[in-house]
């Protein structure tokens, strides 16, 4: 198993500033991805963070507006930059050990932006 | 992207019947998997099952898979009021490591 340390849980945001959200990892893992859930909605990925090189960023997210940081096996940030109140939701970042294998979550982080 | 789809989107049963809940999916896999999410929760890993096994068990849980039809079920015995919750299923496929989750079924356990 793994444990995931997100941080923060909650914020409230002011429209057109930026957070960033931290995952850290009691372990080293291989896979690590950033999740994003609308109320009483699926998740849906965002992007997945590769150590030492640039997210892989799936359709309809960009860099620019969530940047993702992946310095290490254990540790992630994503910003959400420029918020706006479509930005509202729950960001959740899930890690595995190894390709294929079951996925941990993080409790997420919920942020509302007014 | 959302790979698979649930169904029912919501169900309710009475405590102690069996529930079942189905999902599809489209692209090739490499395994399968459910999650539990309690209200406002992280997500909770049930069970994986591999593209080459058609069943697989864990307590009151029962997975079964069928590639030729791209489906999955999952079957929770004797239910209780802690299994309400909702429960996701998402796949793993060859291409890449991703995780793509469904819509996912709202269960509901009356007392």
């Amino acid at each position: 198993s793994a444990v995931i340390s997100q941080k923060p849980s909650r914020d409230i945001c002011q429209r057109g500033t930026s957070l960033t959200i931290q995952c850290q990892v009691d372990s080293q893992v291989t896979m690590m991805f950033w999740y994003r859930q609308q109320p009483g909605q699926s998740l849906t990925l965002i992007a997945t963070a590769n150590q030492g090189s640039e997210a892989t960023y799936e359709s309809g997210f960009v860099i620019d507006k969530f940047p993702i940081s992946r310095p290490n096996l254990t540790f992630s940030t994503l910003t959400v930059s420029n918020m706006s109140p479509e930005d509202s939701s729950i960001y959740l970042c899930s890690v595995a050990h190894w390709e294929n294998t079951e996925a941990f979550f993080g409790q997420g982080t919920r942020l509302t932006v007014v | 992207s959302q790979q698979g789809e649930e169904d029912p989107q919501a169900l309710s049963i009475q405590e102690g019947e069996n529930a079942t809940m189905n999902c599809s999916y489209k692209t090739s896999i490499n395994n399968l998997q459910w999650y539990r999410q309690n209200s406002g929760r992280g997500l909770v890993h049930l069970i994986l099952i591999r593209s080459n096994e058609r069943e697989k068990h864990s307590g009151r849980l029962r997975v079964t898979l069928d590639t030729s039809k791209k489906s999955s079920s999952l079957l929770i015995t004797a239910s209780r009021a802690a299994d309400t919750a909702s429960y996701f299923c998402a796949t793993a496929n060859n291409r890449d490591d991703k995780i793509i989750f469904g819509k996912g079924t709202r269960l509901h356990i009356l007392p």
